[in-house]
């Protein structure tokens, strides 16, 4: 059984501060890995991808890559009360549809 | 709009009524996903297509459940004989084919089984 595991949370953070978000999987050979941001009764969001170890950024977001400990984490710098949202982990290998985490809840507070 | 479509939008059906609902993906993308999603959890897969082949069912999914992808371009998901569990988020997703490529999803079906 794949598994990718999130904390819940919530992940409460004041205004500019950096959020950091984690999530773990089961599958070592999982290939592909994403992060989408849900607005409540929204459909999720992509927000970043990243298939290789190390970092990748993009604008606010940085997403962080570990195959070694099946780790993968989302830092939101300068987080904003519009960042408030249900972040969504997935993870896929080639040819395979993407697993879910259940969600991690953030609330930016102003 | 060239996003996935998704109809309808909202869904209040009685229990032991069938629907149906479809999903229209990204045009040039071959991959498309169902998912179910309910309060507090993240998206459960059901099921995926290439093209017209549906090459996976999750086996969590009830045999009330169908999937068609009628020459690989729009998708239907239909339940049979609905039941109040069946309440949910109904998302579609697409992709492209290849390695290490990106699903977006839809705006969603919100069924209410009463």
């Amino acid at each position: 059984q794949k598994e990718v595991e999130q904390n819940s949370g919530p992940l409460s953070v004041p205004e500019g501060a950096i959020a950091s978000l984690n999530c773990t999987y089961s599958d070592r050979v999982s290939q592909s890995f994403f992060w989408y941001r849900q607005y409540s009764g929204k459909s999720p969001e992509l927000i970043m991808s990243i298939y290789s170890n190390g970092d990748k950024e993009d604008g606010r977001f940085t997403a962080q890559l570990n195959k070694a400990s099946q780790y993968v984490s989302l830092l939101i710098r300068d987080s904003q009360p519009s960042d408030s949202a249900t972040y969504l982990c997935a993870v896929n290998q080639a040819g395979t549809a993407l697993i879910f985490g259940k969600g991690t809840t953030l609330s930016v507070s102003s | 709009d060239t996003g996935v479509s998704q109809n309808p939008r909202h869904k209040i059906t009685k229990r032991g009524q069938n629907v149906t609902f479809r999903c229209d993906p990204i045009s040039e993308h071959n991959r498309l996903y169902w998912y179910r999603q309910t309060l507090g959890q993240g998206p459960e897969f059901l099921t995926y297509f290439q093209n017209e082949a549906q090459l996976e069912k999750s086996r969590l999914l009830s045999d009330r459940f169908s999937a068609e992808r009628p020459k690989g371009s729009f998708s239907t998901l239909e339940i049979q004989r609905t039941e109040q569990g069946d309440s949910a988020m109904y998302l579609c997703a697409s992709s492209l084919r290849q390695m290490n490529t990106e699903a977006f999803f839809g705006q969603g079906t919100r069924l209410t089984v009463v």
